[in-house]
């Protein structure tokens, strides 16, 4: 399964580091992806660090987060800088499953608050 | 970016009834649609993946169906187990999901 790390508090303008580690299986072959929910709202993709090095973001992500692949620590991280309150969500690391977008498993969620 | 439209937005059943969940993409997703599982405070876990096929370990009242743009999630003899909200997501591309449906029992 997958576990999540990191995240909490942080003011308006800040950074937040959150770490996915897997355990059960070797996700090197994987791609692996962060997925967020706004609190009691729907679904939204952040970004995809494939496995063979390809990264995405989605549009709201790109210039201010950055995912990065870990291997020799089977984890992967999700670096976000300047965060707005928009960016509260409860962020979920996530595989795809034969190189797809279809999530399975998931990790248990990060919260992060964005709050002064 | 393929928007997911759910509905309804909540549901009320009665025990040992069914429910009906509808999914619609704004264009084609062929089947690359999965339903998703969430109850308060958990992940999503996979119900149906490829619209109608069921992940394992979910019981037989659990069914999919559909492709192209219109899906459906079918559950039958609804358990108070059932109580959750239900997205469904396409992964013909860049993944997008439905905003949920909250099933009450």
């Amino acid at each position: 399964h997958l576990v999540e790390s990191g995240g909490g508090l942080v003011q308006p303008g800040g950074s937040v580091r959150l770490s996915c580690a897997a355990s059960g299986f070797t996700f090197s072959n994987d791609d692996m992806h962060w997925v967020r929910q706004v609190r009691g709202k729907g679904l939204e993709w952040v970004a995809v660090v494939a496995a063979n090095g390809y990264i995405h973001y989605g549009d709201f992500a790109k210039g201010r987060f950055t995912v990065s692949r870990e291997d020799d620590k089977n984890a992967f991280v999700l670096q976000m800088n300047s965060l707005t309150v928009d960016d509260t969500a409860v962020y979920f690391c996530a595989r795809g499953v034969g190189r797809t977008s279809l999530f399975d498993p998931w990790g248990q969620g990060a919260p992060v608050t964005v709050s002064s | 970016e393929i928007v997911m439209t759910q509905s309804p937005a909540t549901l009320s059943v009665s025990p040992g009834g069914r429910a009906t969940l509808s999914c619609r993409a704004s264009q084609t997703v062929d089947i690359s649609l999965v339903w998703y599982q969430q109850k308060p405070g958990q992940a999503p876990r996979v119900l149906i993946h490829a619209a109608s096929t069921r992940a394992t370990g979910i019981p037989a009242r659990f069914s999919g169906r559909g492709s192209g743009t219109e899906f459906t999630l079918t559950i039958n003899s609804l358990q108070s187990e059932d109580s959750a909200v239900y997205f469904c997501q396409q992964y013909k591309s860049w993944p997008t999901f439905g905003q949920g449906t909250k099933v009450q029992i």
